[in-house]
């Protein structure tokens, strides 16, 4: 079982829809979890992190929890032709070992 | 708003030869990472560094690699024999404080071995 699970895409919306990304982790001990996206030969660009279950918001982005179901998930709104990238999920095990383990990604386009 | 910096963007080396790759971390970080990306792959986990030492490091970064924060600002990576296979996107990055804290990562290193 991979330990950051992602789909990997593409997947397609169209502009001004709400994008959902979605992502589950297999260490159920772990401790925070980040959303980077990365355009295409680009280093990843923090968008959002989330330690608590439930939502949190950012403008037009928002990160859902679930450690129960181990499961956490990016929602875009109002999607934008520059927010098509690829999504990478990326956890942390927990504090004190601070590496990212990160998932494959999953490439979004949006379709204008 | 201060970033990660690193040279070079880009770097072509023959196979057994020698690199190193530098970072400049963000200024009151104390926390700083090595990536790297395989073409087409995810981003994978090297090494860890705080107050002057390796905290953790993976797998793949065996004794050809070696870091070092030679004063208070560089931070370096060094691959002592380049293989083929260590043809990818090296990032940095750096972390304000412990707790499960964002890391910002620098704009990276493309690592080409021939």
């Amino acid at each position: 079982q991979k330990e950051v699970e992602q789909n990997s895409g593409p997947l397609s919306v169209p502009e001004g829809a709400i994008a959902s990304l979605n992502c589950t982790y297999s260490d159920r001990g772990s401790q925070s979890f980040f959303w980077y996206r990365q355009y295409s030969g680009k280093s990843p660009e923090l968008i959002m992190f989330i330690y608590s279950n439930g939502d949190k918001e950012d403008g037009r982005f928002t990160a859902q929890l679930n450690k129960a179901s181990q499961y956490v998930s990016l929602l875009i709104r109002d999607s934008q032709p520059s927010d098509s990238a690829t999504y990478l999920c990326a956890v942390i095990k927990d504090f004190g070992n601070e590496k990212l383990t990160f998932g494959t990604g999953t490439r979004l386009t949006i379709i204008p | 708003e201060p970033e990660v910096t690193q040279t070079p963007s880009h770097q072509v080396t023959q196979m057994g030869q020698e690199v190193i790759l530098r970072c400049v971390p963000i200024s009151n970080h104390l926390y700083f990472y090595w990536y790297r990306q395989i073409l087409g792959q995810k981003v994978e986990f090297l090494v860890s560094f705080y107050n002057n030492e390796i905290s953790e490091k993976s797998e793949i970064f065996d004794d050809q690699f070696s870091v070092e924060r030679p004063d208070g600002s560089n931070f370096t990576l060094k691959i002592r024999s380049t293989k083929l296979e260590d043809s990818a996107m090296y990032f940095c990055a750096s972390q304000r404080l412990a707790g499960g804290r964002e890391q910002f990562f620098g704009p990276g290193t493309r690592l080409t071995v021939l």
